[in-house]
């Protein structure tokens, strides 16, 4: 069974912060993605990494995949209050399913 | 495109009663499921489609019934609700590029 560790669990920080998510394993996989969740709405993608090493940026975050393709970290900077949420990494592999993470719940204050 | 709808946006069921979570998507999309998520779990998958009349279960599909008639509709039936199934219901498409594109969830309480 692949499992996606995310860490932390929760953040809490002030607007103008910067701070950084991490979602690791010991699988490896074919590409990871990052999803932002907002309260009482469902998952919307931010990006997807398919290669060791690839960083992509989307304004003030972020993303990085891992040489060996196991791990990813997001990472926001001058945070506002708009990116508070819920960030999840999924991990895709071959045909199977996607792996989700439990999920690191982010709250920026004003 | 109104994308992946889901329907009702809220439901209370007694134990012991059955019903039916409707989604759709417009996007063609051969892929479907339907994820639960609950507080500290995260989102788990509870039943999948790779196209109409193909079905397979996810990690907790015990409790729950899927099927695929169309490309477009994927329902979700709960045979006979239990306290333990109170949790938000996501359903989700995706294209071959595995990108999920979630609906806005159901909530569901079983009293």
């Amino acid at each position: 069974t692949q499992l996606l560790e995310q860490s932390p669990q929760f953040l809490s920080i002030q607007e103008g912060e910067n701070l950084t998510v991490y979602c690791n394993s010991s699988s490896v996989f074919s590409s990871l993605q990052w999803y932002r969740q907002e309260p009482g709405e469902g998952p919307v993608l931010l990006v997807t990494v398919v290669t060791g090493g690839e960083v992509k940026k989307l304004k003030r975050l972020t993303f990085q995949f891992g040489d060996a393709r196991k791990d990813s970290s997001l990472h926001i900077t001058a945070a506002q209050p708009g990116d508070t949420g819920l960030y999840l990494c999924a991990g895709a592999s071959g045909y199977s399913t996607l792996t989700f993470g439990k999920g690191t719940m982010l709250l920026v204050s004003p | 495109n109104a994308g992946v709808t889901q329907t009702p946006k809220f439901q209370v069921l007694k134990t012991g009663q059955s019903m039916t979570l409707q989604c759709a998507q417009d996007m063609n999309h051969e892929y479907m499921s339907w994820y639960r998520q609950d507080p500290g779990m995260g989102l788990r998958l509870i039943h999948y489609s790779v196209g109409a009349g193909i079905t397979d279960q996810g990690e907790v599909p015990n409790g729950y019934n899927v099927s695929r008639s169309t490309t477009e509709d994927f329902p979700l039936r709960l045979l006979s609700a239990a306290p333990s199934q109170t949790s938000v219901y996501f359903c989700a498409s995706s294209d071959r590029d595995r990108t999920e594109y979630f609906g806005p969830g159901t909530r569901l309480t079983v009293t």
